[in-house]
């Protein structure tokens, strides 16, 4: 069973939209969460770390994790054409310093 | 300052040949980290450095892989007898160390094994 769980899309929104991506783990002990987002043919690129429950904004990115449903969240508003791209959560296990992955979200935006 | 840099960034094999990849952490940072991406999929775990201890490889998916980083700063991840399924974008990250560490990944290496 994979441990980091998400949909693998794609997620097509319209321009302007909020675009919803989710994300599940199953390690109870998770102490740290990352949303990354990774253009075609390009390396991960941090976006977001959040370390408690509750939500976190940057600019248009809002994180929202949830430790005792085992859920991490990422809202991206009044999406952009250049928000496409896959949207990989991250999380490190207990006791570890490496990052375990989904599969990733493909995101389109739509203009 | 500089991020962290991968070389060679592309890298054709023939099955069976020995392949290194190099990796060049952010100056400074003390923890670095080797992932495997295949086509499709998110990254996988290697292995990790704390300077130039290799703490943790419980992620190598056979002994062909190896890596070293003897100075505590460059890193270079060796595959011997490379198979097809070796196939795959090799990423370095690296960060300062620290409980949150947040992971910095370099362009990655993306191998061929023919």
């Amino acid at each position: 069973q994979k441990e980091v769980e998400q949909n693998s899309g794609p997620l097509s929104v319209p321009e302007g939209a909020i675009a919803s991506l989710n994300c599940t783990y199953s390690d109870r002990g998770s102490q740290s969460f990352f949303w990354y987002r990774q253009y075609s043919g390009k390396s991960p690129e941090l976006i977001m770390s959040i370390y408690s429950n509750g939500d976190k904004e940057d600019g248009r990115f809002t994180a929202q994790l949830n430790k005792a449903s085992q859920y991490v969240s990422l809202l991206i508003r009044d999406s952009q054409p250049s928000d496409s791209a896959t949207y990989l959560c991250a999380v490190t296990d207990t006791g570890r310093r490496a990052l375990t992955f989904g599969s990733g979200t493909r995101l389109q935006v739509q203009p | 300052g500089a991020g962290v840099s991968q070389s060679p960034r592309y890298k054709v094999a023939k099955r069976g040949q020995d392949v290194a990849l190099r990796c060049d952490p952010i100056s400074g940072h003390v923890s670095l980290f080797w992932y495997q991406q295949a086509l499709g999929q998110g990254p996988e775990f290697l292995t990790y450095f704390q300077n130039e201890a290799q703490l943790d490889k419980s992620g190598l998916p056979s002994d062909r892989f190896f890596a070293e980083r003897p100075e505590g700063s460059v890193s270079t991840l060796k595959i011997q007898r490379t198979q097809q399924e070796d196939s795959a974008v090799y990423l370095c990250a690296s960060s300062e160390g620290g409980q949150k560490e947040t992971q910095y990944f370099g362009p990655g290496t993306r191998l061929l094994v023919l």
